[in-house]
């Protein structure tokens, strides 16, 4: 069965440092990947999301991620984490092409002091 | 856009009782809606996929007779957990998307957390 794996459920950065938060994924086919935010009391947003092209995809808020397939990896980053940026971070993988299912990931804490 | 409307966002009941959430997609036709279950420290577990006018389809471990979904329009889906108990206590999110391109993302509601006493 597909799996996806955050190895980092808790991360504690203070403003301006530099975040990367882990995705992995066990699926050796064609996957579409996610990844989303939730910021405290709201909904999941869409981040940025991946299905094929540049593996080096740049979404909202000056947040991007790579797509190494040799790694089966999808790794968030950004340059200069702010205050609002605390949230959690789920991945998510949606295998393709045929199911608009996606499998999440348990998710990352970020908490950003300022 | 893409406004996913969740209601209740929570609600607690006695044990026995049938609690019924609905997910409504606000400014746009959900072809397809979603429903989770999250515990806490926990990840989104799929619930059951349902599309509009068509039976859910229930993921594997799902009671689907513990678990009513109804997708009777294109803007509304409603959970309904029968006869609930405290071990159905937990975070239930919806999402939804839109039209047949596969490339819309899903959109997702608020959340309901629901606390059977």
């Amino acid at each position: 069965a597909q799996s996806v794996s955050q190895h980092n459920h808790h991360v504690i950065l203070s403003e301006a440092a530099s975040l990367e938060l882990g995705c992995n994924y066990s699926y050796g086919g064609t996957v579409n990947l996610f990844w989303y935010v939730q910021y405290p009391g709201q909904h999941l947003q869409l981040l940025l999301k991946y299905f094929s092209g540049d593996p080096l995809v740049k979404g909202i808020k000056g947040f991007e991620a790579e797509f190494i397939k040799s790694k089966f990896s999808f790794n968030l980053r950004k340059p200069s984490v702010q205050w609002s940026d605390t949230a959690e971070y789920f991945c998510a993988v949606r295998v393709a092409p045929g199911t608009y299912k996606y499998i999440f990931g348990t998710g990352t804490r970020l908490k950003v002091l300022a | 856009g893409a406004v996913v409307s969740q209601h209740p966002s929570w609600v607690i009941c006695k044990s026995g009782t049938s609690v019924k959430i609905e997910c409504r997609s606000l400014d746009f036709q959900a072809t397809t809606m979603f429903w989770y279950r999250q515990f806490p420290k926990q990840s989104l577990m799929l619930m059951a996929t349902s599309n509009e006018g068509s039976k859910a389809t229930y993921e594997q471990g799902v009671e689907k007779d513990k678990f009513l979904i109804n997708h009777a329009s294109l803007t509304l889906s409603t959970l309904t957990v029968t006869s609930a108990h405290p071990e159905d206590s937990s975070f239930y999110i919806c999402s939804a998307r839109t039209g047949e391109n596969y490339f819309q993302p899903q959109h997702f509601g608020d959340g309901t957390r629901l606390s059977i006493l």
